[in-house]
């Protein structure tokens, strides 16, 4: 069973510019969080979506977006980008279907380098 | 707000230790918490995951062990190898915050020497 998939895995952009970070979850899986993951913070939860809904957001600017589809797949995007939003953005999906045994599993990440 | 903890931030061990990675949080009201390993510039792979109601989970060489009450887990690894360094990340599922957010630690980078 094909793992969660992200595309792409690397990126340079200048600072201004936008970027789109697509994450595929496993097949069944309902739920995607995002993650960004620098060495100054560790792992930082950007947002959760559930059935195309936001449930949960993290603590980062407005400048941080996302979406998801009907077949699951989720997309984030990074206005404006800056500098200190270099990073390796992670992707997780579960199943939702048991709250005690609701495990996520990783994508390989988007390595994002902002100049 | 949950805070996690990982002690050591760092351990190099000789090929064939068996060791313990310590995992500490605050606020007991959880779900479950997972144990991650991440290879360097690659995503995390999910090792275990013991749900609230346990004491312990099983996995080859690895057992991680859950004490909801004081807050704390261990992951114990046995007969240590070199392909066991990695970063090794500790997570919990928050019942105060939605099922898809984990609060991580900041994780113990394992050296396995041969």
């Amino acid at each position: 069973k094909a793992g969660v998939t992200q595309t792409p895995r690397y990126l340079i952009k200048t600072r201004g510019q936008q970027v789109t970070l697509s994450c595929s979850p496993i097949s069944g899986h309902r739920s995607v969080s995002w993650y960004q993951q620098t060495p100054g913070q560790g792992l930082q939860f950007l947002f959760e979506y559930f059935s195309e809904t936001q449930r949960n957001k993290g603590n980062f600017p407005g400048r941080f977006s996302g979406r998801q589809f009907s077949n699951s797949r989720s997309e984030m995007n990074v206005s404006t980008l800056e500098l200190g939003d270099s990073a390796l953005y992670l992707c997780a999906s579960s199943k939702r279907t048991s709250s005690s045994t609701d495990t996520q599993y990783f994508g390989p990440g988007t390595r994002l380098t902002v100049l | 707000k949950q805070e996690v903890t990982q002690i050591p931030a760092a351990l190099s061990v000789p090929e064939g230790e068996n060791l313990v990675l310590n995992c500490s949080f605050t606020d007991s009201a959880i779900y479950n918490l997972q144990w991650f390993r991440q290879d360097p510039g690659k995503g995390l792979t999910s090792l275990l995951l013991i749900q609230s109601s346990q004491r312990e989970q099983t996995s080859g060489r690895l057992n991680a062990s859950l004490d909801k009450s004081s807050g704390r887990s261990t992951l114990y690894i046995a007969a240590s190898q070199p392909g066991d360094s990695a970063t090794y990340l500790c997570a919990v599922n928050d019942r105060g915050s939605t099922l898809g957010r984990l609060y991580f630690g900041r994780g113990t980078q394992l050296t396995v020497w041969p």
